[in-house]
C-alpha cells in the first residue's frame, strides 16, 4: 500500500519560476526521500531528510519535514525545462520505501 | 556496470503465459528490491533481498509471483499464468546495504503488457 498522498497531482510552471509540491505520509518514518522520474526511465534519488531534521538544501532543492503533521515539501527554485518530470516522495521505515503517487511537473520554456 | 540493468526493457505476451524479468544490481550492492508501477501510479513494493537472509516477500500480490536472487547478485522476477492486471512497469532497485538511510538506485524498468 502507498504511504501517502502528494499534492498537487500536476503542476505547470514557466521556466525560472519555483515549483513547490507537498507530501503527506501515514506511518512513522526514519527518513523521507524524494525521487525524480523522467518519462520511461527509472527513479533518481534527489534528497533525503532524516526524521530529526526540519529542513535540508541541495543545490536548487529545498526539502522540509514536519513530523508532527506527517508532511514534507519539496521546493525547486529557478526551474529549468530539464526539471520536467514526475516527483515522488517516499517514507522510509526500517528498509522499505513507501511511495506516494507523485507530482507531475511540466516546465514551459 | 555503472547502474542497475534490467531486461527486457519491454515485454508483450499473451494472457496465461509465464514471463521472467531480470535485474542486474550495481556491483557491491547487497540489498535488492522489486517494485511495480501501474499507469500513473506510485511504486508498489513487491519483494526485498538482503545478502543471504530470507527475502521479504510481503508485497507479492499473489502466488503467481516469485523471485529469486542467485549468488547474491542477479535477480529474476517470475510471473506465472499472467493476467491483464499484471500489465505494469516492473522496477528493480539496489542499495549498498540494508539501511533505510541508503538511497536506492533504480533501473529503467521492464514495461510488461499482457494482451
Amino acid at each position: 500500500s502507498q504511504q501517502g498522498e502528494e499534492d498537487p497531482q500536476a503542476l505547470s510552471i514557466q521556466e525560472g519560476e519555483n515549483a513547490t509540491m507537498n507530501c503527506s505520509y501515514k506511518t512513522s518514518i526514519n527518513n523521507l526521500q524524494w525521487y525524480r522520474q523522467n518519462s520511461g526511465r527509472g527513479l533518481v534519488h534527489l534528497i533525503l531528510i532524516r526524521s530529526n531534521e526540519r529542513e535540508k538544501h541541495s543545490g536548487r532543492l529545498r526539502v522540509t519535514l514536519d513530523t508532527s503533521k506527517k508532511s514534507s515539501s519539496l521546493l525547486i527554485t529557478a526551474s529549468r525545462a530539464a526539471d520536467t518530470a514526475s516527483y515522488f516522495c517516499a517514507g522510509a521505515g526500517d528498509y522499505k520505501l513507501s511511495f506516494g503517487a507523485g507530482t507531475t511537473v511540466t516546465v514551459r520554456a | 556496470g555503472a547502474g542497475v540493468s534490467q531486461s527486457p526493457s519491454n515485454k508483450v505476451t499473451e494472457k496465461g503465459k509465464d514471463v521472467e524479468l531480470r535485474c542486474d544490481p550495481i556491483s557491491g550492492h547487497t540489498a535488492l528490491y522489486w517494485y511495480r508501477q501501474s499507469l500513473g501510479q506510485g511504486l508498489e513494493f513487491l519483494i526485498y533481498f538482503q545478502g543471504n537472509s530470507a527475502p521479504d516477500k510481503s508485497g507479492l500480490p499473489s502466488d503467481r509471483f516469485s523471485a529469486e536472487r542467485t549468488g547474491g547478485s542477479v535477480s529474476t522476477l517470475t510471473i506465472q499464468r499472467t493476467q491483464q492486471e499484471d500489465s505494469a512497469v516492473y522496477l528493480c532497485a539496489s542499495s549498498f546495504y540494508r539501511d533505510s538511510n541508503q538511497p536506492q538506485h533504480f533501473g529503467d524498468g521492464t514495461r510488461l503488457s499482457i494482451l
